[in-house]
């Protein structure tokens, strides 16, 4: 178990670029959850997936983001005309989708979005 | 009110005392409860988890939920700088699918 993760680390993108993150989850979770982490607050979510199925979406996903999770497998995040409100990490979560443990979610390392 | 708070710090506690952090939410339907602890810089790391009422403990670690007062707290024995962190709170909320509430974290500096 190599526990989820994300591409790339780090980003610096002009203001105006689109830019695109992936994330891999933990192999058998089939949950899998998109947050973005702002400096002293806490991860808010933006995205959720079950399989390739996205089935809930955060009022804070504008029309310049889109996900996907082709195959149920990983997952890309797009923000398209990025804008300075943007820069924050971008963190992909993923857990089991039955049992107890599926309200256990386990985070990647993120992605750290800088717009200049 | 906010749907998870948590006092924002920081907390200063010396090496080797007890830190207590503490919870509150507004969703009575909770019915589950997260602690993430998480280093500057870096992701949330779950450290426990709890589901009813009472204590649950794991090494030094001791999570305590009281659904009544809609409070959760963690505890941390013989506390170590490394322990210095910010330390969330989660629950899923309700009626959706699963997706996780933070407070904003409390900020622990264990001293030596």
């Amino acid at each position: 178990d190599t526990g989820v993760s994300q591409n790339p680390r780090h980003k610096i993108t002009k203001r105006g670029q689109n830019v695109t993150f992936r994330c891999d989850p933990i192999s058998e979770h089939n949950r899998l959850y998109w947050y973005r982490q702002t400096l002293g607050q806490g991860p808010e979510f933006l995205t959720y997936f079950q399989n390739e199925a996205q089935l809930e979406k955060s009022r804070l996903l504008s029309d310049r983001f889109s996900a996907e999770r082709p195959k149920g497998s990983f997952s890309t995040l797009e923000i398209q005309r990025t804008e300075q409100g943007d820069s924050a990490m971008y963190l992909c979560a993923s857990s089991l989708a039955f049992g107890q443990a599926r309200y256990e979610q386990y985070f990647g390392p993120g992605t750290r979005l800088t717009v200049t | 009110q906010k749907e998870v708070e948590q006092n924002s710090g920081p907390l200063s506690v010396p090496e080797g005392a007890i830190a207590s952090l503490n919870c509150t939410y507004s969703d009575r339907g909770s019915q589950s409860f997260f602690w993430y602890r998480q280093y500057s810089g870096k992701s949330p790391e779950l450290i426990m988890s709890i589901y009813s009422n009472g204590d649950k403990e794991d090494g030094r670690f001791t999570a305590q939920l009281n659904k009544a007062s809609q409070y959760v707290s963690l505890l941390i024995r013989d506390s170590q700088p490394s322990d210095s962190a910010t330390y969330l709170c989660a629950a899923p909320r309700t009626g959706g699918y699963n997706k996780l509430i933070f407070g904003a974290g409390t900020r622990l500096a264990v001293h030596p």
